[in-house]
Parts: structure tokens; C-alpha cells; sequence
């Protein structure tokens, strides 16, 4: 089985700017979680969904959204960027919502 | 004070050592998660355990739920097991999403 894809790899944007994340899960799997990660923080929850229906959402302010397509690929947006955005941004897929999680390599976002 | 706590941050060792990392937590939990991340970031889920003991090559987990605390063990290490190892809780039978340890960073030297 093909492993978690996330697309694009690596993305310069600017401050003010939006952008889109891409992920494609294991097929099979329906739940999709993202996470943001970066050297003072860690990793950090940023929200779960399944079966198209956001199941939480971490603590994160409302210009990080996502969505989660009928074939459980999920996209994530970040709108009106700010420096603090850039991170490693991970997608991680599970057959059911508790079960262990199979990560994508990450979408690595420079805001400038 | 973090919900997950990780100990230590860093650790150096030689090829062949036991090595141990510990993770313990603040919050009921129902499941946590022990993670292994590469330079480059790719992670990999290494075990998902709620109780006692799990084992897979050289690697072997366990927890206590009661105590709130959990042991990642490396036996014979090699320098192939460098990486960060990362622990993370499931709180609210996942409802919470992952709560994340700061990580430990691992060198093994040959």
C-alpha cells in the first residue's frame, strides 16, 4: 500500500498571503489528523477529521481551517500568514480515529 | 508545566548500550503513542500501547496508567537508532487529539 502523500513538499510564501496543504491517506484509512510542528513548540495538535466531519480541532486561531474530501483526502489552509506560521506541517492517517496514526513527510512552509 | 513530560532531552550513548527514555503525564489518558522522528522529519509510529508491555525487534515499551508514566527501551542500540523520540498521550479516548512530548534527542555513536 502507498504510504500518507502530502503535497507540496516545500512552499515559500509571504506574510499576508493564504496557502493550501494537501493530503492523500492510506487508502482505506478515514481518518485524517494534522499537526504543526516547529523548534520551540514542538509538535502540536491542530485538528482531526473523519468521515468529512471536523472531529476537533486543537488550539489554534480560526485562520487555520481544513476540510476532508469523500475519498478522505484532506486539505488544510492557512490564511493571512504570519511569520510565526512557518513549521513543518504533518498529516497523519488512521483506519478509525483511535487506532496508530501512519505520517506523511510533512509540507515544510516558509513565511517571509 | 507540560501535560507530557519527557526525560532526558538529550542523550548520548555508545553503540550497544541500553538506552531508556522516559515519558510521563499530568492527564488521564487512554493510549499513548511512541514516535521516532529522522533528520528530514519523516516520522514513524513505533507502538500505541494502553497497558503493559509491547516488544518489536530491539525496541520494547512500557506503561503504567496508574502511575502515569511509560519506557521506551533500545537494547543493543546501533547508530542507525539515533533520532528524536517523541511520546505522545491520547486523552479523551482520542476525542483531544494528541498531546505531544517535547522529544528526545538520541545519538548513538559507534
Amino acid at each position: 500500500k502507498a504510504g500518507v502523500t502530502q503535497t507540496p513538499r516545500y512552499l515559500i510564501k509571504t506574510r499576508g498571503q493564504q496557502v493550501t496543504l494537501s493530503c492523500s491517506p492510506i487508502s482505506g484509512h478515514r481518518s485524517v489528523s494534522w499537526y504543526q510542528q516547529t523548534p520551540g513548540q514542538g509538535l502540536q495538535f491542530l485538528f482531526e477529521y473523519f468521515s468529512e466531519t471536523q472531529r476537533n480541532k486543537g488550539n489554534f486561531p480560526g485562520r487555520f481551517s481544513g476540510r476532508q474530501f469523500s475519498n478522505s483526502r484532506s486539505e488544510m489552509n492557512v490564511s493571512t500568514l504570519e511569520l510565526g506560521d512557518s513549521a513543518l506541517y504533518l498529516c497523519a492517517s488512521s483506519l478509525w480515529r483511535t487506532d496508530t496514526q501512519y505520517f506523511g513527510p510533512g509540507t515544510r512552509l516558509t513565511v517571509l | 508545566k507540560n501535560e507530557v513530560e519527557q526525560s532526558p532531552q538529550n542523550l548520548t550513548a555508545q553503540e550497544g548500550e541500553f538506552i531508556t527514555i522516559n515519558c510521563s503525564y499530568s492527564v488521564g489518558i487512554s493510549a499513548l503513542h511512541w514516535l521516532q522522528q529522522h533528520p528530514g522529519g519523516g516520522i514513524v509510529s513505533l507502538f500505541m500501547l494502553s497497558s503493559g508491555k509491547k516488544k518489536h525487534g530491539r525496541l520494547i515499551a512500557t506503561i503504567n496508567i496508574q502511575e502515569k508514566h511509560s519506557s521506551l527501551h533500545i537494547t543493543a542500540s546501533h547508530p542507525r537508532d539515533s533520532a528524536v523520540y517523541i511520546c505522545a498521550a491520547v486523552r479523551g479516548g482520542g476525542a483531544d487529539g494528541l498531546t505531544f512530548g517535547k522529544g528526545t534527542h538520541l545519538i548513538i555513536q559507534p
